[in-house]
Formats: C-alpha cells, structure tokens, sequence
C-alpha cells in the first residue's frame, strides 16, 4: 500500500511570512495527525482528525495556526504569520480505525522541515 | 499526569552486539498499548514493536523484544545483534482506550551503532 504523502519536504520562510503543508494519508485511514517535532523531542500534537471532524485540537496555536481535511482525505496545515519558534519538523500520521482501538498503529509521513529566518 | 519518560538521550553500542533503550510512563488506566517507534535521519517515524497491557507475554519482532513489567510502569527494548540500520531516534509512546486514542510520547532515546 502507499504510504502517507506529505509535501514539501522543506521549507525555509522569513518570519512573519505564511507557509502550507499538505498531507495525504493512507487510503482508508479515518484518522489524520499533525504533529510537531522540535529537533531533540518527541513529536506534539497539533491536531487530530476524525474523518473530517476535529477530535482534538487543544495544543495547536490557533492565533495563527490552521488546518483543515477536505471530505475526510487531504489535509493541509497552514502558518499565517510564522515565529522563529516554529522552526520544526511537522509529520502528518493516519491510522486506521480498527477493533485494536488503541492498539492501532500509526504510519508517519517523512515530514516537512519548516525554518524560519 | 500521564508522562513517558526516557532517561537516556543517548547510548551507543557496537555492531553485532546487544542494547538495552529504557522507558517507564506513568497513568492510571490499566487497559492500554505501549509503542517503540524509530526514527532514523529520513524522519520518518516506523513502528518498531508494541506491547498490549493486558497480555503479560513479552512482544518480539525478529531482533527487537521487550521487557513489560507492568506494575512498575515500565516498558524497556531490547535490540539484539545490533546493525548499522538500527540507528536512530528511538521514541517510547502509550495510549489509552478512550474518544480521542492520542499518543503520549517520550523525548527519545539516540542510538548509535559503532562499526
């Protein structure tokens, strides 16, 4: 099977400058992940889909952080302006709904390094 | 609060040889699923092996096994034969059975394989 596609791979931006990512997950796979991983750890989420329903979106900085699963596949992340703290690496990951519930894996795309100058 | 916790950033162990990458995590739920994932300079996150809390049999995939001791919280991996593939970042996660199944993550575990 394919795996999750994420696009672009990097990026650099000039603060204050606005940037998207794009993310298509596993065929199939009703939930979608953006996390962000600053360099030296562990991933944080910023928001988790549900089909195309928001499950969780408590940790993303919704001032200039948003995104969006058009019809439960595609899902794009944007920042609108950028902070030098932003710099990071966002991973999207989808999983599939499953009788293992929890036990679920997910699959992770290679990630978009973002870094803003 | 529900933490993971890695207290080692990073080991180093010489091809061919054994590791041992530690993790203990702390919740009140006692139906849960315990997760090793790799991250090697790609960055793309792969999962290496999990563990359910229920099952009191230690998990195994070709090399990689863990060390499930439940009552004191913690979930630690073994890789054996140790090769040159098998660096990266090693990330412990656990996540529970309700509405929203999000991970909790440790900080990462960084190994390095000595040629």
């Amino acid at each position: 099977e394919a795996g999750v596609a994420q696009s672009p791979r990097y990026k650099i931006i000039e603060k204050r400058q606005s940037v998207a990512f794009w993310c298509n997950p596993i065929s199939g796979h009703a939930t979608l992940y953006w996390y962000q991983q600053i360099l030296g750890q562990g991933p944080k989420l910023l928001i988790q889909f549900q089909n195309n329903g928001v499950v969780d979106d408590s940790q993303l900085p919704k001032d200039r952080f948003s995104a969006e699963r058009l019809k439960g596949v595609d899902s794009t992340l944007k920042i609108q302006p950028a902070k030098l703290e932003d710099s990071a690496v966002y991973l999207c990951a989808s999983s599939y709904l499953s009788p293992l519930g929890a036990g679920s894996p997910l699959h992770f795309g290679n990630g978009t390094r973002l870094t803003v100058t | 609060a529900q933490t993971v916790t890695q207290s080692q950033p990073e080991m180093s162990v010489q091809e061919a040889e054994t590791v041992t990458l530690s993790c203990t995590y702390d919740t009140s739920e006692s139906d849960y699923y315990l997760f090793w994932y790799k991250q090697p300079p790609s960055r793309q996150m792969i999962l290496v092996i999990r563990q359910e809390a229920y099952k009191q049999q230690n998990a195994t995939e070709n090399r990689f096994s863990v060390n499930f001791q439940k009552a004191a919280k913690s979930f630690s991996l073994k890789i054996s034969d140790s090769q040159l593939g098998d660096a990266a970042m090693y990330f412990c996660a656990y996540r529970i059975h309700d509405s929203n199944y999000q991970l909790i993550w440790g900080a990462g575990t960084k190994l390095i394989i000595k040629p």
